[in-house]
């Protein structure tokens, strides 16, 4: 069992370049988001997705755009980078369920660090 | 906007010590969770607590809830190198779970 697959582990991009961070995660997980983690400022929510096809924004989407096609994928793309892009970015999942609790644990990908020039 | 504050920012301590990491904020959650990430690794999840005043323990870790559901600490009793980590607290607001909103961390050195 891979749970979440993130891709690539590195990456550099020049500014002005688009990329998409890939996240794939094999638990059958109707919920799956994207965060980004810069130094002094623990996780910051981009963009999540409750299931297939259903998206939304979460507290830092501006520059980002995401897709959800299957419940596997949910890939993570940068049209223009920029510097300010850079950090490392977490994809999660879990299984949806409109009250947290015990049984919903959020199972993170283990990262893609960007650097854009 | 929901901010979760955490002390201190840096712990750096002699393996046996005790430390208590704090979690505060001005709003108020549904439940509250505790995660370590380790270098180059995704956060993993440690607890949630969900009721007010809800005290859980792992071993030698004690994360309690505040009756307001405001804030929570995470004690940890004796601590050892392997405790080493970055511990990150992660709120859901009362509407929904959707929006996790993460603390800054508290960085843990624990020395042999």
């Amino acid at each position: 069992n891979a749970g979440v697959t993130q891709t690539p582990k590195f990456q550099v991009l020049k500014t002005g370049q688009s990329m998409t961070l890939q996240c794939a995660q094999d638990m059958n997980h109707e919920y799956m988001s994207w965060y980004r983690q810069d130094p002094g400022m623990g996780l910051r929510l981009i963009h999540y997705s409750v299931g297939a096809g259903i998206t939304d924004q979460g507290e830092v989407p501006n520059g980002y755009n995401v897709s959800r096609s299957t419940t596997e994928d949910f890939p993570l793309r940068l049209l223009s980078a920029a510097p300010s892009q850079t950090s490392v970015y977490f994809c999660a999942s879990r299984t949806f369920d409109r009250v947290l609790s015990g049984a919903n644990v959020l199972t993170f990908g283990a990262g893609s660090r960007l650097t854009v020039l | 906007t929901q901010l979760l504050e955490q002390s201190p920012q840096f712990l750096s301590i002699q393996e046996g010590e005790n430390l208590t990491v704090y979690c505060n904020s001005s709003s108020v959650f549904s439940s509250l969770q505790w995660y370590r990430q380790e270098p180059g690794e995704g956060p993993v999840l440690l607890v949630t607590v969900v009721t007010g005043g809800e005290v859980k323990k792992l071993k030698r870790l004690t994360f309690q809830f505040g009756d307001a559901r405001k804030d929570s600490s995470l004690h940890i009793t004796a601590a050892q190198p392997g405790d080493t980590g970055l511990y990150l607290c992660a709120g859901a607001g009362m509407d929904s779970s959707y929006k996790l909103i993460f603390g800054s961390g508290t960085r843990l050195l624990v020395r042999p």
